[in-house]
């Protein structure tokens, strides 16, 4: 099974400011899918962003990029700009091409100061 | 824009007893998916459902779970005999064409 570690807990960000969050995963495939989930206290699942891993381009949603690293598996989420409805968990979640079941991290838990 | 639903939003039930979570997927969705979030933990897959059969099931997908699509809409999961390590949230998924996973918002089940 797919191992996705997400080593941060919890992460603080001023309102407008910039954060970074952390996702490493094991796999031995050499294609597959990365995302990142938003979770509001609401508790709805919501995508955020997803990856190719056969793209070498890093993808963007607006206000969310990616940093995916390969050779290190390594999928981080840049926030920028964050804003006070961007608090919540945020999981990384890892599948494979012809697999369409999700292997999660744990989660971080996203708080924005005012 | 077309959801996945789910009912009740909220079930409180008595340990030993049978619980049936609902979901209506995405209607020209194909696969089906239960997840379980204990809370404060990480999501975790239950059961994929693909033509009308289970595909795939984790370990703790055992026999006192099943599921089911009784009418070509609804989606089910029943919990014969829930013990209070069941309590979590369950979350239910569609995939389209795009093989994009649509979540419904959750049912949270409390075993008392």
């Amino acid at each position: 099974a797919q191992t996705v570690t997400q080593s941060q807990p919890e992460m603080s960000v001023q309102e407008a400011e910039t954060v970074t969050l952390s996702c490493t995963y094991d796999t031995s495939e050499s294609d597959y899918y990365l995302f990142w989930y938003k979770q509001p206290p609401s508790r709805q699942m919501i995508l955020v962003i997803r990856q190719e891993a056969y793209k070498q381009q890093n993808a963007t949603e607006n206000r969310f990029s990616v940093n995916f690293q390969k050779a290190a598996k390594s999928f981080s989420l840049k926030i920028s700009d964050s804003q006070l409805g961007d608090a919540a968990m945020y999981f990384c979640a890892y599948r494979r091409p012809n697999d369409y079941k999700l292997s999660f991290g744990a989660g971080t838990t996203v708080t924005v100061r005012a | 824009e077309p959801e996945v639903t789910q009912t009740p939003s909220h079930q409180v039930t008595q340990m030993g007893q049978e619980v049936i979570l609902r979901c209506v997927p995405i209607s020209n969705h194909l696969y089906f998916y239960w997840y379980r979030q204990i809370l404060g933990q990480k999501v975790e897959f239950l059961v994929s459902f693909y033509n009308n059969e289970i595909s795939e099931k984790s370990e703790i997908f055992d026999d006192q779970f099943s599921v089911e699509r009784p009418d070509g809409s609804n989606f089910t999961l029943k919990i014969r005999s829930t013990k209070l390590e069941d309590s979590a949230m369950y979350f239910c998924a569609s995939i389209g064409m795009n093989y994009e996973q649509y979540f419904g918002p959750g049912t949270r089940l409390t075993v008392t």
